[in-house]
């Protein structure tokens, strides 16, 4: 157990509709980052948030944001959902943005429909 | 920018048996290096990284893994593969700066071990 929780681990919906996925880090780690794996991609980084603020920005769609709260935990908004965006969504934290191990999460598999 | 290859999508391996697992990058100076493993179904657990110093370094499991730098390498290996060690492996390379906490992945090998 890495101590990142997400929520939820599955998840089902149809095209067009938009999810929330929920991210809390390990206690202490205020960094929180998000990544997508998917069958033809792999694994891809899309954005980190570090003490609220956004880091930095991967191969993220405009479909798609993010943003982290005062409590540190970190939500995944996904809208106009396509059946391209089906795959496995990971959260990692780690206790500051430059470098640090990263400590992922269970993920959470969104299968659009 | 960063890049990270993994040249064998799968490789099988017989219980007892030593085991290496490729892993070449593409960065411009001194990377940040890590091996990580996913079980099916499971999430990402980081077997051992590469910051700084000593090129050769353990990690869990009994996995340990090489920097050369000469050959932009981070080769995974283990002296005695388990039936348990059966799962796909990821090589990630970070780097800091304008990047930040940003991981690149490769495309991961999948570890097939036969009893």
């Amino acid at each position: 157990d890495s101590g990142v929780t997400q929520t939820p681990k599955h998840l089902i919906t149809a095209t067009g509709q938009r999810v929330t996925l929920r991210c809390s880090p390990r206690s202490g780690d205020l960094s929180v980052y998000w990544y997508q794996q998917s069958l033809d991609q792999g694994l891809q980084f899309l954005i980190q948030y570090y003490n609220g603020e956004e880091r930095a920005k991967g191969n993220i769609l405009e479909r798609f944001s993010a943003q982290q709260f005062p409590d540190l935990h970190s939500e995944l908004n996904l809208s106009s959902l396509e059946l391209g965006d089906s795959a496995l969504y990971f959260c990692a934290s780690s206790p500051r943005p430059l470098q640090e191990t990263q400590y992922f999460g269970p993920g959470t598999r969104l299968l659009v429909l | 920018a960063q890049s990270v290859t993994q040249p064998d999508i799968h490789i099988t391996v017989s219980e007892g048996a030593s085991l290496e697992l490729r892993c070449n990058y593409s960065y411009g100076a001194t990377p940040y290096l890590f091996w990580y493993v996913q079980s099916p179904g499971q999430g990402l657990q980081l077997l051992l990284k590469y910051f700084s110093g000593d090129t050769l370094v353990q990690g869990i499991k009994g996995f340990e893994a090489e920097f050369k730098r000469s050959q932009s390498s981070f080769n995974l290996r283990k002296p005695s593969v388990h039936w348990s060690d059966a799962a796909e492996y990821f090589c990630a390379v970070g780097a800091g700066g304008t990047s930040y906490g940003k991981l690149t992945f490769g495309q991961g090998t999948i570890l097939t071990v036969h009893p």
